[in-house]
């Protein structure tokens, strides 16, 4: 079956404090994960996608394949970075669907 | 930095209307999709669509949905009898080469 579980619904830091949001998948075949982020009322927007191995505004994910996780990892949590955080898969093909998980809120303090 | 779009931002029907969702993908993109959110669950996919003709549908797309590439910009997602459990967030996405996935703001459908 394929899948993306996203096991926290919520998850709440202090400014500057280290943040992991959780992101497992299911999937036979080759992955190709992303992390999709989603600011109040904007749209989704891609934050990271794991063929890439890069870096943004300070978020980093890898995609380790024996424990099927893909979590997104900043060291110090800014307030700016208060949003819908979705993992999301690829199957198929070449312009395949994404599967999407729950989605985890990331609520930053002061 | 060019962007998908979307029309209506904001759609309320009676149950049992046709609405027609509208989309401007990116313009040298050549993946579509949708796909739809109700409220409080996930990111759902509904339909891609790739040279003219839909690539892949989900249990989700019947026989009520039906997708469109009227002219060269527009990509349009029909509901010809809409039901209550239709309403819901819509997102078009678009993707140059079959990866990377670009969003729309999305379409909130109300159906009374």
């Amino acid at each position: 079956a394929q899948r993306v579980t996203q096991p926290e619904k919520l998850l709440s830091v202090f400014k500057g404090a280290p943040v992991e949001l959780k992101c497992n998948y299911s999937y036979s075949g080759s992955p190709e994960l992303f992390w999709y982020v989603q600011y109040s009322r904007q749209r989704l927007q891609l934050l990271l996608r794991h063929i890439s191995r890069e870096s943004i505004k300070g978020f980093t994910a890898d995609l380790n394949k024996g424990e099927t996780s893909f979590h997104l990892k900043k060291p110090f949590a800014q307030e700016e970075d208060s949003a819908m955080y979705y993992c999301a898969l690829s199957v198929g093909n070449q312009g395949g669907k994404l599967i999407f998980g729950q989605g985890t809120e990331l609520s930053v303090k002061p | 930095e060019p962007e998908v779009t979307q029309t209506p931002s904001h759609q309320v029907t009676q149950m049992g209307q046709e609405v027609i969702l509208r989309c401007v993908p990116i313009s040298n993109h050549l993946y579509f999709y949708w796909y739809r959110q109700i409220l409080g669950q996930k990111v759902e996919f509904l339909v891609s669509f790739y040279n003219n003709e839909i690539s892949e549908k989900s249990e989700i797309f019947d026989d009520q949905f039906s997708v469109e590439r009227p002219d060269g910009s527009n990509f349009t997602l029909k509901i010809r009898s809409t039901k209550l459990e239709d309403s819901a967030m819509y997102f078009c996405a678009s993707s140059r080469s079959g990866g990377t996935q670009y969003f729309g703001p999305g379409t909130r459908l109300t159906v009374l």
